[in-house]
């Protein structure tokens, strides 16, 4: 597709239960980052990746939170027991050039944890 | 101090009026910056980038002030769907390949 493509574009999931979110960035673009933003707040970076380079796992918020790239291309974020505090809507970006080239956003997944 | 400071809103203004929003950042070596729209509950799209010569796109001028680390973003003529939240993005960390994204100043355009 023409832009970066997330899903599911909802998810309700249970206290306790792991969940995977899927991105399938621009082609091209060589970096992929993800945020989070709940109900009203700005955007909270948690992770980034650029090209073959090890990521930049600062934003992460708990070691139940890991993100991964396969070949370059399609990301999967995935929380481990969720909270629910885990509940807002997350984001992905990608740019062609990290930090350099603006960022093409996703319509992101609305994660609700009941 | 954040590393990306916005005015905090909101902003209530009539049709047609003019609208200033200005943004102040922290890391002296950032090297690009953004002006982002983004509307309730929809994801964030790039409004415009910000040069060091300033550049306008329309009704739209963006200052960048390197100096005084601060970015500005002009609004005339503004209309009603120019209501949403404006968010200023700077790009950090010490390698530059990170988007810090300010909070944003919400503007609702009144008729």
């Amino acid at each position: 597709g023409a832009g970066v493509s997330q899903s599911p574009s909802n998810k309700v999931t249970e206290k306790g239960k792991d969940v995977e979110l899927r991105c399938d960035p621009i082609s091209g673009h060589t970096a992929l980052y993800w945020y989070r933003q709940s109900l009203g707040q700005g955007l909270e970076f948690l992770i980034y990746f650029q090209g073959n380079s090890a990521p930049d796992k600062s934003g992460l918020p708990s070691d139940r939170f890991s993100a991964e790239r396969t070949g370059g291309s399609v990301s999967t974020l995935t929380i481990q027991r969720t909270q629910q505090e885990d509940s807002a809507v997350y984001l992905c970006a990608s740019s062609f050039v990290a930090g350099n080239t603006e960022a093409f956003f996703g319509q992101g997944t609305r994660l609700t944890v009941v | 101090r954040k590393e990306v400071e916005q005015d905090p809103g909101p902003f209530n203004v009539p049709e047609g009026a003019t609208v200033a929003f200005n943004c102040t950042y922290s890391n002296s070596a950032s090297q690009s910056f953004f002006w982002y729209r983004q509307d309730c509950r929809k994801e964030p799209k790039l409004l415009m980038s910000v040069y060091s010569s300033g550049n306008e796109d329309g009704r739209f001028t963006a200052q960048l002030n390197r100096a005084s680390q601060y970015i500005s973003l002009l609004i005339r003529d503004s209309k009603l769907s120019d209501s949403a939240t404006y968010l200023c993005v700077v790009n950090g960390d010490n390698y530059g390949q990170n988007f810090v994204f300010g909070p944003g100043t919400r503007l609702s355009v009144l008729p």
